[in-house]
C-alpha cells in the first residue's frame, strides 16, 4: 500500500530552483513528512522534514499544501553534486507503537549543465 | 564524531549459507534500523533496535534477526539465504529519546551482499 507518490523523474539546469513533488493523500494528522536522498553508491542523506508548516534550512525548503495531502521540496539552486534520487517519506504507525519509515521508489534527479 | 559505519563492504555468499553484517551506531545514537534495498528500489525496513530491543519490524520473514549491543552497535542476521537476498543492506542511527519516534536518521555507507 504505497503511501507516498512521486514522479520517476526529473531534470534541471544547474543554478536553477529544483521543484520535487510529492502525494501523500492518505497522510493523518500526527505523520510528518521526511525527504532524504541518495547519491549514487552511498546511504541515504536525510535532507529535511515537516508537519504543518514550511521549512527551510541550509539544503532546501519543504512547502506543505494546507490539507497536507501534497508537499513540494525546492533546492533553489541546484549543482551538479544535487544529482540524486529524492525519497519523500511519510511516517506509517506500527502497533507496536514505534514508526516505520516507508520509502517508495522516489524521484531520480539528473541537474545538467 | 565518527558516522555510522558497516562492515563487511561486500560480501558474497551461496544459496542456504547464514550471514551476519555488523554496524556501528554514530556516538550518542540508541537507535538504530535496518534496510535492504534491491537493485532500482527504495530501502525496505527491516526492523529497528532501541536500547537492546527490537521495536519495530517491517514485513520480512523471521530468518531475518538481529540484534543492539549495550555500545548501541548492532548485527543483522540472516539465515537460509536466498538469491532474492542479493540487495544492499543499509544500517542507520537515530539519536531516539524515545524509541518510539522517527527522528533523523543517518546511514551508514551499506553493505553489498550477493547471493550465488
Amino acid at each position: 500500500d504505497a503511501k507516498t507518490t512521486q514522479p520517476t523523474s526529473m531534470d534541471c539546469a544547474e543554478g536553477r530552483a529544483a521543484n520535487l513533488p510529492c502525494n501523500h493523500s492518505t497522510i493523518s494528522g500526527n505523520e510528518y513528512v521526511y525527504w532524504y536522498r541518495q547519491i549514487h553508491s552511498q546511504g541515504p542523506q536525510y535532507i529535511i522534514h515537516g508537519l504543518k508548516n514550511n521549512e527551510t534550512n541550509e539544503m532546501a525548503s519543504l512547502i506543505i499544501t494546507e490539507d497536507r495531502k501534497s508537499s513540494t521540496l525546492i533546492l533553489p539552486h541546484a549543482t551538479l553534486r544535487d544529482t540524486a534520487v529524492y525519497y519523500c517519506i511519510v511516517r506509517v504507525p506500527y502497533s507496536g507503537g514505534s514508526y516505520i519509515p516507508t520509502f517508495g521508489r522516489g524521484t531520480s534527479l539528473i541537474v545538467h549543465p | 564524531e565518527t558516522g555510522v559505519t558497516q562492515s563487511p563492504t561486500h560480501l558474497i555468499k551461496t544459496r542456504g549459507q547464514q550471514v551476519t553484517l555488523r554496524c556501528s551506531s554514530q556516538s550518542g545514537h540508541n537507535t538504530v534500523s535496518w534496510y535492504q534495498q534491491a537493485l532500482g528500489q527504495g530501502p525496505q525496513f527491516i526492523f529497528q533496535y532501541y536500547r537492546e530491543e527490537e521495536n519495530g519490524r517491517g514485513n520480512f520473514p523471521p530468518r531475518f534477526s538481529g540484534l543492539q549491543f549495550p555500545n548501541y552497535s548492532s548485527e543483522l542476521n540472516v539465515n537460509a539465504l536466498e538469491l532474492d537476498d542479493s540487495a544492499l543492506y543499509l544500517c542507520a542511527s537515530s539519536p531516539g529519546t524515545s524509541g518510539s519516534s522517527y527522528n533523523e536518521q543517518f546511514f551508514g555507507p551499506g553493505t553489498r551482499l550477493t547471493v550465488l
